[in-house]
């Protein structure tokens, strides 16, 4: 148990939809990642939350945006949603540490 | 940028000992982490490197050279239950988010 809950856990949408998906981090933990992980491939970074301003962002276009609200929940929204999109979405909360804490994920299925 | 390489599967053998290896090249380097991910669910953290030198934690040990951009991690007395796939990540120097390689699908066979 990390701590971390994502919804939904699976979804299926056809091209061109738009989707949200939701995680709600661990307490305390003010900052949050949003990973990527297509099938048989590594996470990779989308963007980073940081009390409620993105702090970072990897090479994804910007139909992929986020937010996150002052509770650190966050969510994140792909818009006119492409074949390739299919894939795991991956939340974390980061720890002080530097540990990332992994949510179960978000399976999107694009047809 | 950053670049992470790592087998893409092995097979090893229960109650045999498996040494999994991470070459990176990165921009920055600010610490490397190992995941473990079974089909299916999220990654869990297993270890954290960031000065040369070997870590230890049960059965699992993590080594890192930086001058050398390598890491391994090793298994001992595998058990079924270790099959899964192994997740080499690199922390950016002034970033804060990881960045992962394709990550290392372990099969362990009786």
């Amino acid at each position: 148990e990390t701590g971390v809950t994502q919804s939904p856990t699976h979804l299926i949408k056809t091209r061109g939809q738009q989707v949200t998906l939701r995680c709600s981090s661990q307490s305390g933990h003010n900052t949050v990642s949003w990973y990527q992980q297509a099938l048989g491939q590594g996470p990779q970074f989308i963007f980073q939350y940081y009390r409620e301003e993105e702090n970072g962002r990897g090479n994804f276009p910007p139909r992929f945006s986020g937010l996150q609200f002052p509770n650190y929940s966050s969510e994140l929204n792909v818009n006119a949603l492409e074949l390739d999109d299919s894939a795991l979405y991956l939340c974390a909360s980061h720890a002080n540490t530097g540990e990332l804490f992994f949510g179960e994920g978000s399976r999107l299925t694009v047809l | 940028g950053q670049n992470i390489d790592q087998p893409t599967e092995m097979t090893a053998t229960e109650g045999a000992i498996v040494q999994i290896n991470c070459t990176y090249q990165t921009s920055g380097f600010n610490g490397l982490f190992w995941y473990q991910q079974h089909a299916g669910e999220a990654p869990t953290f297993l270890s954290y490197n960031v000065l040369d030198g070997l870590e230890e934690k049960g059965r699992f040990s993590s080594f890192l050279s930086r001058s050398k951009g390598y890491s391994y991690l090793l298994l001992k007395e595998l058990q079924m239950k270790d099959s899964a796939s192994y997740l080499c990540a690199v922390r950016d120097s002034g970033a804060n988010n990881l960045f992962f390689g394709t990550g290392t699908r372990l099969t362990v066979i009786p």
